[in-house]
């Protein structure tokens, strides 16, 4: 059974970079059938994707935060990361990664997400 | 602001059937398919539908999607008091070439 984990730094400085890891269990991050991303929901409110990678290195990022956000995958540790650069009290959010098919498919399973404050 | 549009609240008493909407627009729901997700507090969203009306192994059929032109629609029927949840839907945009979300719909069971 697939199973995703979050893990990372719960807490970051204004202007500074947020970096999360998502380690992948009961299977290879290597399929050629998924790719994974990251999503964010901040308290209380709705959930916003954030960027998606392949496990070859091609990744889609969120138009609002491209500037912002690079993913990269390391296939050695079955694991895919992220980095947010400059963040501000709007990042402050539980940071969920997640797998998704090839196919225009949905985002099935989830890791149980990690909070992310953002303050000094 | 959401791209997708959901009522902030729905509620229903038990054995009830209930709908929840999703409006979007051509370059969403209108060119691609609806994908629901249920969220309980604390926890992470889990699929629900999946490809308009597809639901995955383990969920029950008292839970059913549609789709028609730019709008897509989540019932469940039967409903029961653990039914009470948050509930997204989600669809591939073409226009901004990423994942859209809606606001999420808070479901009462009274």
């Amino acid at each position: 059974q697939l199973q995703l984990q979050e893990s990372g730094p719960g807490l970051v400085k204004p202007s500074e970079t947020l970096s999360l890891t998502c380690t992948v269990s009961g299977g290879s991050i290597s399929s050629s059938s998924y790719y994974w991303g990251w999503l964010r929901q901040p308290p209380g409110k709705g959930l916003e994707w954030i960027g998606t990678i392949y496990y070859r290195g091609s990744t889609y990022y969120n138009p609002s935060l491209k500037s912002r956000v690079t993913i990269s995958v390391d296939t050695s540790k079955n694991q895919f990361s992220l980095k947010l650069s400059s963040v501000t009290a709007a990042d402050t959010a539980v940071y969920y990664c997640a797998r998704r098919g090839i196919l225009p498919s949905p985002f099935d399973p989830w890791g149980q997400g990690t909070l992310v404050t953002v303050s000094s | 602001q959401s791209v997708l549009t959901q009522p902030p609240s729905a509620s229903g008493t038990p054995g009830q059937r209930v709908t929840i909407s999703c409006s979007g627009s051509s370059s969403n729901i209108g060119s691609n398919t609806v994908n629901w997700y249920q969220q309980f507090p604390g926890t992470a969203p889990k699929l629900l539908i999946y490809s308009n009306n597809q639901r995955p192994s383990g969920v029950p059929d008292r839970f059913s999607g549609s789709k028609s032109g730019t709008s897509a629609s989540l019932a469940i029927s039967g409903l029961q008091s653990e039914d009470e949840a948050d509930y997204y839907c989600a669809a591939w945009d073409d226009s901004l070439n990423g994942w859209v979300f809606g606001g999420g719909t808070k479901l009462t069971v009274l």
